[in-house]
């Protein structure tokens, strides 16, 4: 049951332009959201986040946007630049069932973004 | 630096033969964590913990064992390996995921094992 789904794989996009990738979830008990990059033979390392309760959080060239109702969440860049050619992986938070007050964490497949020069 | 550090980064292995992936903090964090990343399927995670000598399972934990005897180590070892267990593993630390906030993890460079 993959309950958070990045349904494209990949992305092109020009330098300059805006990049946009997204994610659906089908858990509403869901109460953070993270986006992650990760380079080629290195870890993941964090993006931006955002709370459930927030419809949009930004940092930089990075605005990350969350839609409840549709369950869907969205990181746009821009512009872009070659420099952000990666894999993006979303990432949810929820609480576990045991032990009593912990979390974890449900990562999406990924999307390889490659920025045109 | 603060950063997760994992050993080996590249390990070819035949069935059977067991082996352990090292994984180290410098950060003090309390929690730790075992992922492996495979085409298609994501990062789905081994085995976690929550502190010294608190482990537990993940969604994919067949297979694999952890032990957490110091806070800063924690360890992934296959007794059998098998061919499906060939993959990418990340391993990752924050600090405690309890209460307000995104705790975010701090992810090692990964370890590629091949098991023929």
């Amino acid at each position: 049951d993959q309950q958070v789904k990045q349904n494209s794989p990949s992305l092109s996009v020009q330098e300059g332009r805006i990049s946009i990738l997204n994610c659906d979830y089908t858990n509403s008990m869901f109460d953070y959201f993270l986006w992650y990059k990760k380079y080629p033979a290195e870890g993941p390392t964090f993006l931006i986040s955002i709370s459930s309760i927030k419809d949009k959080n930004e940092d930089g060239r990075f605005t990350v946007f969350l839609n409840k109702s549709a369950k869907h969440l969205s990181l746009h860049i821009v512009p872009s630049q070659p420099g952000d050619s990666a894999v993006y992986f979303c990432a949810a938070r929820r609480r576990r069932i045991y032990p009593s007050g912990t979390y974890k964490y449900i990562f999406g497949t990924g999307t390889r973004l490659k920025v045109l020069a | 630096e603060a950063q997760v550090t994992q050993n080996p980064r590249y390990l070819i292995t035949v069935t059977g033969k067991k082996l352990t992936v090292t994984c180290s903090q410098n950060m003090n964090h309390e929690y730790m964590s075992w992922y492996r990343q495979d085409p298609g399927l994501g990062l789905r995670q081994i085995y976690y913990s929550m502190n010294v000598e608190v482990t537990d399972k993940g969604d994919v934990p067949e297979g694999y064992k952890v032990s957490r005897k110091e806070k800063r180590n924690f360890p992934l070892i296959l007794e059998s390996p098998s061919p499906n267990q060939t993959s990418l593993y990340f391993c990752a630390s924050s600090f405690a995921l309890r209460g307000s906030g995104a705790n975010v993890l701090t992810f090692g460079a990964g370890s590629r094992l091949t098991v023929l």
